[in-house]
């Protein structure tokens, strides 16, 4: 079945860091991927998102990029803020009539001042 | 955009009581709506798939009996925590899909119970 493997947490950077978050995926088909965001006490947010294959996500400074050959959709941002720190997820749809997302584990990001 | 409106945010409950978390899409229908339930420091786990006018399909290990799920109307989903105990404290939310925005889904702001 479909399943995400995403960095293990936490990731603590001081701020204007580089940030990589890696996500590598295992469907069948052409999957669309996400990339969630999550405030504490709060629901997911999407943060960007990729359909195809060589499809770059952006949104607020971050990207993603969907490379078919390494299954993977890693998150980037070249300088984090104090105000990135959350929890993010990768996750990916598939295709089918339930269209139902899979999720990572998630990675607790902490940006210090 | 679409907005998923998700209440209560926060509840406490007696153990052996009925807890009732309402999940509403606002400005778009929802044919069908998601619940999952997050552990502290965990992913979200799906729960069941809502589907208007039918039955849900609850993930393997789910008590349907447990977590019964109503999706009556385009833009209402419910789910009822019955006889709740303090295993089922947790953090759910629901998600809906907008089918005009290209499958999009949002989530809802998510309900924290606490069962005592």
């Amino acid at each position: 079945g479909d399943s995400v493997t995403q960095m293990e947490g936490p990731v603590t950077l001081s701020e204007e860091a580089f940030l990589t978050i890696n996500c590598t995926y295992t469907a069948t088909g052409y999957p669309s991927l996400f990339w969630y965001v999550q405030y504490p006490g709060e629901g997911l947010q999407l943060l960007l998102k990729a359909t195809k294959a060589d499809d770059k996500g952006s949104n607020k400074g971050f990207e993603a990029t969907y490379r078919k050959e390494t299954t993977s959709f890693h998150l980037e941002k070249g300088s984090v803020q104090v105000s990135d720190s959350a929890v993010y997820f990768c996750a990916l749809m598939s295709g089918g009539s339930a269209r139902q997302l899979t999720f990572g584990s998630g990675t607790q990001l902490t940006v210090l001042p | 955009g679409a907005v998923v409106s998700q209440h209560p945010s926060r509840v406490i409950c007696k153990s052996g009581t009925s807890v009732k978390i309402e999940c509403r899409s606002l400005d778009f229908q929802a044919t069908t709506m998601f619940w999952y339930r997050q552990f502290p420091k965990q992913s979200l786990m799906l729960m069941a798939t809502s589907n208007e006018g039918s039955k849900a399909t609850y993930e393997q290990g789910v008590e349907k009996d447990k977590f019964l799920i109503n999706h009556a109307s385009l833009t209402l989903s419910t789910l009822t925590v019955t006889s709740a105990h303090p295993e089922d404290s947790s953090f759910y939310i629901c998600s809906a899909r907008e089918e005009a925005a290209n499958y999009g889904y949002t989530f809802g702001s998510g309900t924290r119970l606490t069962v005592v």
